[in-house]
């Protein structure tokens, strides 16, 4: 089973900031098989980031992915007030057939 | 609009059953390859079940094998959930997601969600 290990786990910065967030894989994995969520209190995921560096419809610019192999980070280039939230990395292909990361939780400083 | 709307949660003693329903709207439910996913109060994510567009490939998690069924009704837009022997640890909001456009590696559209709790 692939685990994915996201760090840190919480992140505190201030609107105008660039986040970093990282997710590593226990053994590699394809990168077009992997995803970035974000998700806000009382609210479902939403789509952020697929093939580790593919934009979902919609998604602002300032969000990025990069990575390979077993290390991958999503990076926010620019913080806004409605970026403060959990995000999650997911795997695709391994049994299980899909594995999320326990979170990162990007808190306003 | 593409809509995703969960249903048919609610309260149940451990060892009870429930289904759970989600409706689909706002786009061809019969070719998109669709997915439950659930979260624990507090917790992460956590992949429970896929049924592919004819039903011909279902997946499920360990933690549900042989408690849980999923189905479909391509004709009805529905996707289905239901739950038997269900546990203390499957206390969780269930969620339906559909996929990408012919990729199955993510999941594109969510619904609200669907809050279970198993308790005495």
């Amino acid at each position: 089973e692939i685990v994915l290990t996201q760090s840190p786990g919480t992140l505190s910065l201030s609107p105008g900031e660039r986040a970093t967030l990282s997710c590593r894989a226990s053994q590699s994995i394809s990168s077009s098989y992997l995803a970035w969520y974000q998700q806000k209190p009382g609210q479902a995921p939403r789509l952020l980031i697929y093939g580790a560096s593919s934009r979902a419809t919609g998604i602002p610019d300032r969000f990025s992915g990069s990575g390979s192999g077993t290390d991958f980070t999503l990076t926010i280039s620019r913080l806004e007030p409605e970026d403060f939230a959990v995000y999650y990395c997911q795997q695709y292909g391994s049994s299980p057939l899909y594995t999320f990361g326990q979170g990162t939780k990007l808190e306003i400083k | 609009e593409v809509q995703l709307v969960e249903s048919g949660g609610g309260l149940v003693k451990p060892g009870g059953s429930l289904r759970l329903s989600c409706a689909a709207s706002g786009f061809t439910f019969s070719s998109y390859s669709m997915n439950w996913v659930r979260q624990a109060p507090g917790k992460g994510l956590e992949w429970v079940s896929s049924i592919s567009v004819t039903s011909s490939y279902i997946s499920y998690a360990d933690s549900v094998k042989g408690r849980f069924t999923v189905s479909r009704d391509n004709a009805k837009n529905s996707l289905f959930l239901q739950l038997n022997s269900l546990r203390a640890e499957d206390t969780a909001v269930y969620y339906c997601a559909r996929e990408r456009w012919r990729s199955s590696d993510t999941f594109e559209i969510w619904g609200q969600g669907t809050l279970v709790t198993v308790s005495s």
